[in-house]
């Protein structure tokens, strides 16, 4: 079993759709979590940190569950611009363990 | 401010050479992780340094090797290179740990160097 698993995915949306991303972890001694997104040939940029009291910047909620080891992202009215690939990270206390993303293409 | 360099962008090695890469952090960052990335999949974890030393290690054989010097900079060395060693090559550099703080574990990426063997 992956130590990160992720929707396959790839997901196509309308612009202006909303779109939910899962993840789940196996590590229960995981400290802190993270949505990066990755445009294709770039390198990751880190999109958010994830809390257990869930966060929120601008159209993007991501939230966290310890229980049940499970990570969300969700996007509100997409663009145009969210097309690209969503990576759901976990880090143990220094290396950072990536899941293999989603892809995601917001059509106009 | 500049943010994680590396370097060179590209470069193409045959089977059994060696090469070095080459990491500049973010300023104020004082740790580097190495991941390498191959086509379709998510990066996978090499090392990290913290005070020139390797702080933890992943599921690497022992001919990738690095170094930190004094000025944070890192480098990365793969001996007796093999076609599957072909991949984007990313340096990622993170804050100081601050006591009584913690480490945010924020990782901060540079664009990598894509490296092809042949």
């Amino acid at each position: 079993r992956k130590e990160v698993e992720q929707d396959p995915g790839p997901f196509n949306v309308p612009e202006g759709a909303t779109v939910a991303f899962n993840c789940t972890y196996s590590n229960s001694a995981s400290q802190s979590f993270f949505w990066y997104r990755q445009d294709c040939r770039k390198e990751p940029k880190l999109l958010m940190s994830v809390y257990s009291s869930g966060n929120e910047d601008g159209s993007f909620t991501a939230q966290l569950n310890r229980a049940s080891q499970y990570i969300s992202l969700l996007i509100r009215d997409s663009k145009l611009s969210d097309s690209a690939t969503y990576l759901c990270v976990v880090n143990n206390r220094g290396g950072l363990t990536f899941g293999s993303g989603t892809q995601l293409t917001v059509l106009p | 401010d500049a943010g994680v360099t590396q370097s060179p962008t590209h470069l193409i090695k045959t089977r059994g050479q060696q090469v070095t890469l080459r990491c500049s952090p973010k300023s104020g960052h004082d740790t580097v992780s190495w991941y390498q990335q191959a086509l379709g999949q998510g990066p996978q974890f090499i090392f990290q340094y913290y005070e020139e030393e390797e702080r933890q290690r992943g599921n690497f054989p022992d001919r990738f090797s690095g170094h930190q010097f004094p000025n944070y900079s890192s480098e990365l060395n793969v001996n007796a290179l093999l076609l599957g060693d072909s991949a984007l090559y990313l340096c990622a550099s993170s804050q100081p740990t601050q006591p009584g703080l913690g480490n945010s574990y924020e990782q901060y990426f540079g664009p990598g160097t894509r490296l092809t063997v042949t």
